[in-house]
């Protein structure tokens, strides 16, 4: 089993509409969550960190649920600008990993459709 | 905010031959960078730990004969594929922390060997 795994997609998504995702973490010490956003061809950039009571930035809504070992992105108003592939990275921190040591997802892919 | 600067961003080169490829920190100091690579469709998978004065430590299949890593400065890492073979065809892409919110990556290497 991976460590992180992600529903590939893609997530054709009408724009404006709201799309959510999953991501599914296998080590249970881990400590921080991340979600990245990777255009084609490009270096993964930052979207937003995971906390453990969520948090949201502007159309972006992140959770953790630590029970059932995954963490979740919604994007509401969907826009064409959207489109990417999300990736998730997961620090696992409590295993003296260095920080910044990730374990990422293969991506979900979205396609936001005028 | 932070800038991780890689280069050069596109390298054809034959096979047999070797290619380096610089992760640069242009705004902070480094004591620990990380190497990835990418296939496509597929996620980054953790190639090394590049430390700053020591050696690099590898993951779990990664040949460190084949992929030398060196980091000899608090701004700079070089990893340097030596003999080149077209299943080393890939995206490598290096990523560092200057605190304990983010990591930063750089733009990616897309490494072709024909």
């Amino acid at each position: 089993r991976k460590e992180v795994e992600q529903d590939p997609g893609p997530f054709n998504v009408p724009e404006g509409a709201t799309v959510a995702f999953n991501c599914t973490y296998s080590n249970s010490a881990s400590q921080s969550f991340f979600w990245y956003r990777q255009d084609c061809r490009k270096e993964p950039k930052l979207l937003m960190s995971v906390y453990s009571s969520g948090n949201e930035d502007g159309r972006f809504t992140a959770q953790l649920n630590r029970a059932s070992q995954y963490i979740s992105l919604l994007i509401r108003d969907s826009k064409l600008s959207d489109s990417a592939t999300y990736l998730c990275a997961v620090n696992g921190r409590g295993r003296t990993d260095s920080w910044g040591k990730f374990q990422f997802g293969a991506g979900t892919q979205v396609v936001v459709t005028p | 905010g932070a800038v991780v600067s890689q280069h050069p961003s596109r390298v054809i080169c034959k096979s047999g031959t070797s290619v380096k490829i610089e992760c640069r920190s242009l705004d902070f100091q480094a004591t620990t960078m990380f190497w990835y690579r990418q296939f496509p469709k597929q996620s980054l998978m953790l190639m090394a730990t590049s430390n700053e004065g020591s050696k690099a430590t590898y993951e779990q299949g990664v040949e460190k004969d084949k992929f030398l890593i060196n980091h000899a400065s608090l701004t700079l890492s070089t990893l340097t594929v030596t003999s080149a073979h077209p299943e080393d065809s890939s995206f490598y892409i290096c990523s560092a922390y200057d605190t304990y919110t983010e990591a930063f990556f750089g733009q990616g290497t897309r490494l072709t060997v024909v």
